[in-house]
């Protein structure tokens, strides 16, 4: 079945970029009928779309996070990631990536803490 | 932004009960709501999606219903393993938008 993981550094220093990859394995990547996607949930709180990607690297970003996003796909590791630039402590939360139909999200990877803080 | 409204934010509830959640979109979005149960230090998981499907593996006692704004999750008879927080989501327009979420406890 497919799954997704989220690796990169659990902690960022403010002003600095935050870098996060998602592995999928038991699918591919390049699958014409799914976008793939980044979702953030900071501590105890509600969550926030943060963007999508296609296989073909067409984009669709959150406008309150657009200009400090870039996405990109690499299809030859099956991977897809993010950067999220000029961090502040209000970007601590944990990042999920998903895998998106039709703007429904499923399945999640298991979410990874980022902590900006100096 | 499409602002997504649920309610209550929490709701104690008994083993057996029947449960209901209600989601309210501040415009139309059609049958463009999706439900998801999140437990303590998981990530979130899809329950219900296009308002009323249910997502394959989520047992049967899960519904919902709706259209237009007002949305609602029923549980028909609680089981133990699900006491957790909801979400609800709207895909009907990006940017993509969730509830604030409904935490249901153990009375």
């Amino acid at each position: 079945q497919l799954q997704l993981q989220e690796s990169g550094p659990g902690l960022v220093k403010p002003s600095e970029t935050l870098s996060l990859t998602c592995t999928v394995s038991g699918g591919s990547i390049s699958s014409s009928s799914y976008y793939w996607g980044w979702i953030r949930q900071p501590p105890g709180k509600g969550l926030e779309w943060i963007g999508s990607i296609y296989y073909s690297g067409s984009t669709n970003y959150n406008p309150s996070l657009k200009s400090r996003v870039t996405t990109s796909v690499d299809t030859s590791k099956n991977q897809f990631s993010l950067k999220l630039s000029s961090v502040t402590a209000a970007d601590t939360a944990i990042y999920y990536c998903v895998r998106s139909t039709g703007g429904r999200f499923d399945p999640w990877g298991q979410g990874t803490l980022v902590t900006v803080s100096s | 932004d499409i602002q997504m409204t649920q309610s209550p934010s929490s709701l104690s509830a008994s083993v057996g009960d029947r449960v209901t959640i209600t989601c309210r979109a501040s415009q139309t979005i059609s049958n463009y709501l999706n439900w998801y149960q999140q437990k303590p230090g998981k990530a979130p998981k899809l329950l219900i999606y296009a308002a009323s499907s249910l997502q394959s593996g989520v047992p049967s006692r899960f519904s919902g219903s709706g259209s237009g704004t007002d949305f609602t999750l029923t549980i028909s008879s609680l089981q133990p393993e699900d006491f957790a927080t909801y979400f609800c989501q709207q895909s009907y327009s990006t940017p993509f938008t969730f509830g604030q979420g409904t935490k249901l406890e153990i009375k």
